[in-house]
């Protein structure tokens, strides 16, 4: 069965450091990996996605991939208040729906 | 441009009552899902639909549930005979092309409560 796991928090960090979400998952074969931002109440938020082994940047988000591992990352740098949301990390096993993790709470205490 | 809509935003309903939930995926988007999230849980694949093919159904959780997608655009996901343990908030994603890039934009939802 494919699963992804991830850390159900809460996490918190105070505002202006650097919240670190993490994400393993189990099917080797997955060839695309999303981050997700849910605030409460609200249905999910596409805010990052990485094909490949390495690093992605995108504004303070930077998204880390490694397949040999089976684990992706999100860092969040100079985290704001707005930043408390649950993220979801979400994998896609092949040209099937993508597979979701329970998400991980994120709270940034001002 | 228009992101994914759904009606209703919200929906009460009697135990035992059908209810039909809608979703409009963004224009020229062939692969469209539906997932449902009870209270603090994760999200729970329903069905999906990509063009003309056989929908993967796999996800239903009963013979009570069913979808369907007319002319490859708008989607009707019907529950039957609801039952308490189906209040839920019901969300529709849409995908430009369903293949293994897949990144997936959500509509709003719709908040079910069954009574």
């Amino acid at each position: 069965q494919k699963e992804v796991e991830q850390n159900s928090g809460p996490l918190s960090v105070p505002e202006g450091a650097i919240a670190s979400l993490n994400c393993t998952y189990s099917d080797r074969g997955s060839q695309s990996f999303f981050w997700y931002r849910q605030y409460s109440g609200k249905s999910p938020e596409l805010i990052m996605s990485i094909y490949s082994n390495g690093d992605k940047e995108d504004g303070r988000f930077t998204a880390q991939l490694n397949k040999a591992s089976q684990y992706v990352s999100l860092l969040i740098r100079d985290s704001q208040p707005s930043d408390s949301a649950t993220y979801l990390c979400a994998v896609n096993p092949g040209n099937t729906p993508l597979v979701f993790g329970k998400g991980t709470r994120l709270s940034v205490i001002a | 441009g228009a992101g994914v809509s759904q009606s209703p935003s919200n929906k009460v309903t009697e135990k035992g009552k059908d209810v039909e939930l809608r979703c409009d995926p963004i224009s020229g988007h062939t692969a469209l899902y539906w997932y449902r999230q009870s209270l603090g849980q994760g999200l729970e694949f329903l069905i999906y639909f990509q063009g003309n093919s056989a929908p993967d159904k796999s996800g239903l959780p009963s013979d009570r549930f069913s979808a369907e997608r007319t002319g490859g655009s708008v989607s009707t996901l019907t529950i039957q005979r609801t039952q308490q343990e189906d209040s839920a908030v019901y969300l529709c994603a849409s995908n430009p092309t369903g293949t293994a890039y897949n990144e997936q934009f959500f509509g709003p939802g719709t908040r079910l409560t069954v009574l």
